[in-house]
């Protein structure tokens, strides 16, 4: 099957930093992308929906200004948490769909666990 | 508002038979999926249900009635790797994906 790959895995910072999250398609274009966040215990809670060339779209309650989303190319979307502070120590997650797959399936990538200090 | 249902958490016996059941009221319905999530772990792809029926896939199964707004994930022959949570979402008519809250299922030995 289709595979995304999410670079870190882990990830621990200081309060205040920024740190970036990758997330990379490897055998498929993806013109959307998606980014969510779920913290311990609770479901996965979307974020925004990346799509490539143009502005992220973001759920209602998440700041643009905040978490930064890039999605520069069919096969990358970036994530940037600005600032970051010890309450948005979570799981992120990013998924694509693959235009070819017929179910509309989402693959999802790894996961990166990000602990602000 | 958009709604999804599922029991938080159900446990079961290694080698029984569990049936997670999943209700949902969305604005529109292209679609419902099941996926699987260890702890710690992003969710993997179980199925994907758009037309009434039973789907199977080896141990694991899924329903479909859209009339009743109902859907469930049936596991047989359960093993202790079975132990996970499993998410339902539903895609509404704008193809946003509406996910349930997840129910952790217990295996017991």
């Amino acid at each position: 099957g289709a595979v995304v790959s999410q670079h870190p895995s882990w990830v621990i910072c200081k309060s205040g930093t920024s740190v970036k999250i990758e997330c990379r398609s490897l055998d498929f274009q993806a013109t959307t992308m998606f980014w969510y966040r779920q913290f311990p215990k609770q479901s996965l809670m979307l974020m925004a929906t990346s799509n490539e060339g143009s502005k992220a779209t973001y759920e209602q309650g998440v700041e643009k200004d905040k978490f930064l989303i890039n999605h520069a190319s069919l096969t990358l979307s970036t994530l940037t948490v600005t600032s970051a502070h010890p309450e948005d120590s979570s799981f992120y997650i990013c998924s694509a769909r693959s235009l070819a797959a017929e179910s509309g399936e989402l693959f999802f990538g790894e996961g990166s666990r990000l602990t602000v200090l | 508002g958009q709604n999804i249902d599922q029991p938080t958490e159900m446990t079961a016996t290694e080698g029984a038979i569990v049936q997670i059941n999943c209700t949902y009221q969305t604005s529109g319905f292209n679609g419902l999926f099941w996926y699987q999530q260890h702890a710690g772990e992003a969710p993997t792809f179980l199925s994907y249900n758009v037309l009434d029926g039973l789907e199977e896939k080896g141990r694991f199964s899924s329903f479909l009635s859209r009339s009743k707004g109902y859907s469930y994930l049936l596991l047989k022959e359960l093993q202790m790797k079975d132990s996970a949570s499993y998410l339902c979402a539903v895609w509404d008519s704008n193809y946003q994906l509406i996910w349930g809250a997840g129910t952790k299922l217990i295996i017991k030995p």
